[in-house]
């Protein structure tokens, strides 16, 4: 089966604490997106890439850092600068990385300050 | 003006209710425009691509305006199984001239019997 995986489905950081979420994804696509969804509001960008060993800044990097070593794979890691991490964080992947084409989503993992 | 802007709702409809949703988007050189699902807690899926003048899906219908800049999505006889967020996407230009998607905050939908 073709898909995306997001591990761990739930995570706890402590204050100070760096955490990374893994995205992995089988369908043979040369972009990845990191998004982040708060409660009740719409998805912001994180960090993307079009193809791998380059990735690009979102809307809302600052206190974040990924990392695009192999085509399937895109980690991101929530660093102790990110003050408020507590969301929803969503992988996506795509054919291309023109935006034109259809995303698809991993299930997500929820990140929770303890 | 936003790049992507919807009307958050939420919508409240009785079962078997037509309803519609618009999307406005700033971009007017955007090409292809999608309606992805959300249920609660859940990751967005594709209901719908949009990269002409519209599209049809059994009970639901996406239109597209380029004039005004506008898409729109039709469900008609609307089940308790719609009930979810329906996110409009419509690929912006991001710095370094890359085309990204843009999501709008989403509208939601509650079906009631």
């Amino acid at each position: 089966d073709g898909g995306i995986t997001q591990s761990p489905k739930y995570l706890f950081r402590k204050e100070g604490q760096n955490v990374t979420l893994s995205c992995e994804q089988n369908l043979n696509h040369d972009a990845m997106y990191w998004y982040r969804q708060d409660p009740g509001q719409g998805l912001r960008l994180i960090y993307y890439s079009q193809i791998v060993n380059d990735f690009q800044k979102g809307d809302i990097a600052e206190g974040y850092s990924v990392s695009r070593e192999k085509k399937e794979s895109f980690p991101l890691t929530v660093t102790s600068a990110q003050k408020n991490p507590t969301a929803f964080y969503l992988c996506a992947s795509s054919i291309a990385g023109d935006g034109q084409e259809t995303q698809y989503f991993g299930p997500g993992t929820r990140l929770l300050v303890l | 003006r936003k790049e992507v802007e919807q009307d958050p709702g939420p919508f409240n409809v009785p079962e078997g209710a037509t309803v519609a949703f618009n999307c406005t988007y700033s971009n007017s050189a955007s090409q292809s425009f999608f309606w992805y699902r959300q249920d609660c807690r859940k990751e967005p899926k594709l209901l719908m691509s949009v990269y002409s003048s519209g599209n049809e899906d059994g009970r639901f219908t996406a239109q597209l305006n380029r004039a005004s800049q506008y898409i729109s999505l039709l469900i008609r006889d609307s089940k308790l199984s719609d009930s979810a967020t329906y996110l409009c996407v419509v690929p912006s230009t991001h710095r370094g001239g890359s085309y990204i998607p843009t999501f709008g905050r989403g509208t939601s939908l509650i079906v009631h019997p």
